[in-house]
């Protein structure tokens, strides 16, 4: 079964400084892809960046970046040059197979509060 | 672009009451999901879809039903709503195609009260 692991309840980060959110993952399917979500106090949520399988290299949108590390089934979020916007929820989340089947694991999340 | 509508935002139920909430996508996508929110927690899928007609349970489906006429439309039916069932309701679409990356799109959520 996928499990999604997010060991951080909280996290603080000073503004401009980078900040790196912690995921591990459990899975026996070769085939699966890794995302990460924001959810601010609004509560709507944000997709910021994809990171497969069988991707070779780390993926980056913008100030996000995602350390995968796949031996050690870990996908960190790590978010440069922080902002106050960026103090949200983070979510990991994951998804079997190579197709699309609509059905994600998600992790407990990461409360993140950047300090000005 | 509207997206994924969800409908309503907020909703105070009597236990023992039924309702339904409203998902519609505008945007094609083959497959369409309901998670459940609970206070500090991530989402847990309750129902989703692969297409119209078809239907499968995810994590926690107990206590709710789904269908899905079009490909449009994924309502989620609370048969008699209980305390449990408190949280915020989120519905999502993705597309079904080849490209590694296809990101859910969710709708606005849904906070329900059971009382």
């Amino acid at each position: 079964a996928q499990k999604i692991t997010q060991t951080q309840p909280g996290m603080f980060v000073q503004e401009k400084e980078a900040v790196t959110l912690d995921c591990t993952y459990d899975t026996s399917d070769q085939s699966y892809g890794l995302f990460w979500y924001k959810q601010p106090s609004s509560g709507e949520m944000i997709f910021l960046i994809y990171q497969g399988s069988y991707d070779e290299q780390n993926a980056t949108e913008g100030r996000y970046s995602l350390n995968f590390q796949k031996a050690r089934k870990s996908a960190n979020l790590v978010i440069s040059a922080s902002q106050l916007g960026d103090s949200a929820m983070y979510f990991c989340a994951m998804r079997e197979g190579r197709t699309n089947a609509g059905k994600s694991t998600f992790g407990d999340g990461t409360t993140l509060t950047v300090k000005p | 672009n509207a997206g994924v509508t969800q409908t309503p935002k907020f909703q105070v139920l009597k236990t023992g009451q039924s309702m339904t909430l409203q998902c519609a996508q505008d945007m094609n996508h083959e497959y369409m999901s309901w998670y459940r929110q609970d206070p500090g927690m991530g989402l847990r899928l309750i129902h989703y879809s692969v297409g119209a007609g078809i239907t499968d349970q995810g994590e926690v489906p107990n206590g709710y039903n789904v269908s899905r006429s079009t490909t449009e439309d994924f309502p989620l039916r609370l048969l008699s709503a209980a305390p449990s069932q408190t949280s915020v309701y989120f519905c999502a679409s993705s597309s079904r195609n080849d490209r590694p990356r296809t990101e859910a799109f969710f709708g606005q959520g849904t906070r329900l009260t059971v009382v």
